[in-house]
């Protein structure tokens, strides 16, 4: 398996505050990802990193902020946690684009907002 | 606008039979489709991968069917087994510049002894 950690790996968390969750690699890949997986939705990105403190948005990046200060780690941060943002959440890296090469993806954070 | 098209959302087959997932996007600037496999509670893993310069690519009993001029490929998976029961995702990307997946919504296949 790729060297990619993602914790916590469960979490339930009240509306309105704030959360964070951690994605941890060790493969000095460029690329890193947050999605989002729901019933019926399948995987939506919701920020990426292409590289130290480059970041852009995916298509659901409202209500959801990102950092990556160093290549191995991206945090992804719920400034305010809805319950719309229950989920499961997963970190994936990547090296490479132009030889079309494989994202790697992590065990997945289960996020509940009560 | 959902970039990638994914059908059926469910699929039940009996054991030795075929499973076939059809996908279908919009942006011809895609140039690279694979196939990730999931399994319950555990991440995405790329299952089997194409290229639009081929047709048609076979890895054991997974084969990836290639349509360029209709914008479509399918996962064909021959002598279903219980053990490929999981949800089956096709993704699209542009490989040159930033490598961004966009997935298909799944399919949650289920093979029955």
């Amino acid at each position: 398996d790729a060297g990619i950690t993602q914790s916590p790996r469960h979490k339930v968390t009240e509306t309105g505050t704030p959360v964070t969750l951690r994605c941890h690699q060790t493969e000095n890949h460029r690329y890193m990802y947050w999605y989002r997986q729901d019933p019926g939705h399948g995987l939506r990105l919701i920020h990426y990193s292409y590289g130290v403190k480059d970041t852009d948005k995916g298509e659901v990046s409202d209500g959801y902020s990102v950092s990556r200060s160093k290549t191995e780690d991206f945090l992804l941060t719920l400034e305010s946690a809805t319950s719309s943002q229950t989920s499961v959440y997963f970190c994936a890296i990547s090296e490479s684009g132009r030889g079309g090469t494989e994202a790697f993806f992590g065990q997945g954070t289960r996020l509940t907002v009560v | 606008q959902q970039q990638v098209k994914q059908s059926p959302q469910s699929l039940i087959v009996q054991k030795g039979g075929i499973s076939i997932i059809n996908c279908a996007y919009e942006n011809t600037a895609f140039d690279y489709f694979p196939w990730y496999q999931q399994f319950p509670g555990k991440g995405p893993a790329l299952l089997i991968a194409i290229r639009p310069d081929v047709s048609e690519k076979k890895e054991g009993r997974f084969t990836i069917s290639f349509n360029k001029s209709a914008k479509q490929f399918s996962l064909h998976i021959m002598d279903s087994q219980p053990g490929d029961s999981a949800t089956y995702f096709c993704a699209a990307a542009k490989t040159g510049g930033s490598y961004i997946p966009t997935f298909g919504r799944g399919t949650s296949l289920i093979v029955h002894p």
